[in-house]
């Protein structure tokens, strides 16, 4: 089992231009998230998905959207890069047992974004 | 908005010390999850605690959830190198649910 994967691994952008992150999960899991990780900040929830068909904003939004393909990708967009968007991007994934889906939850390895 | 807030956020030590690191919160969470994290990684989970007061053990790990469900500890016993890494709590209660702490980064030096 892969678990979580994510692509890519690393990259660079110009501010304004757009990219798509990629995240998918072999573990029939319900659930799948979208963090942010930056120095002094820890991890901040972006958006996430409480099953397929349904995706909900979490605590920094603004400047992203995503798209729930199916039970097994989650993958995340930015329209128009900011170098406030300069970050380490984790995908994560659940079983969706509890309501909210705050059961186990297991990380992909990142994406490392420089913007710019 | 609820808030973890970790301490130390940075620890550095000798092989074969004991130390303790603290999440605390001015809020009541229904459970707390403990995760670490090695460089160019993404965050494992270690435990989950669910009861106030529970503790747990992980091999030279305990985990400690207070009698509250505010706070919780992780004490590691004669650590070492391997231990290195950044340690998160996670808690669940809020209404996006999981509320992540910024941290603490341990460095077991040899």
């Amino acid at each position: 089992n892969a678990g979580v994967t994510q692509t890519p691994k690393f990259q660079v952008l110009k501010t304004g231009q757009s990219m798509t992150l990629q995240c998918a999960q072999d573990m029939n899991h319900n659930s799948m998230y979208w963090y942010r990780q930056d120095p002094g900040m820890g991890l901040r929830l972006i958006y996430y998905s409480a099953s397929e068909g349904t995706t909900d904003k979490g605590e920094v939004p603004n400047g992203y959207n995503v798209s729930r393909l199916n039970k097994r990708e989650f993958s995340l967009r930015l329209e128009s890069a900011a170098p406030s968007q300069t970050s380490v991007y984790f995908c994560a994934s659940s079983e969706g047992l509890s309501p909210r889906g705050t059961d186990t939850q297991y990380f992909g390895p990142g994406t490392r974004l420089t913007v710019l | 908005t609820q808030l973890l807030e970790q301490s130390p956020q940075f620890l550095s030590i000798q092989e074969g010390e004991n130390l303790t690191v603290y999440c605390n919160s001015s809020s009541v969470f229904s459970s707390l999850q403990w995760y670490r994290q090695e460089p160019g990684e993404g965050p494992v989970l270690l435990v989950t605690v669910v009861t106030g007061g529970e503790v747990k053990k992980l091999k030279r790990l305990t985990f400690q959830f207070g009698d509250a469900r505010k706070d919780s500890s992780l004490h590691i016993t004669a650590a070492q190198p391997g231990d290195t890494g950044l340690y998160l709590c996670a808690g669940e209660g809020g209404a996006d649910g999981l509320t992540f702490g910024k941290g603490t980064h341990l460095i077991i030096q040899p």
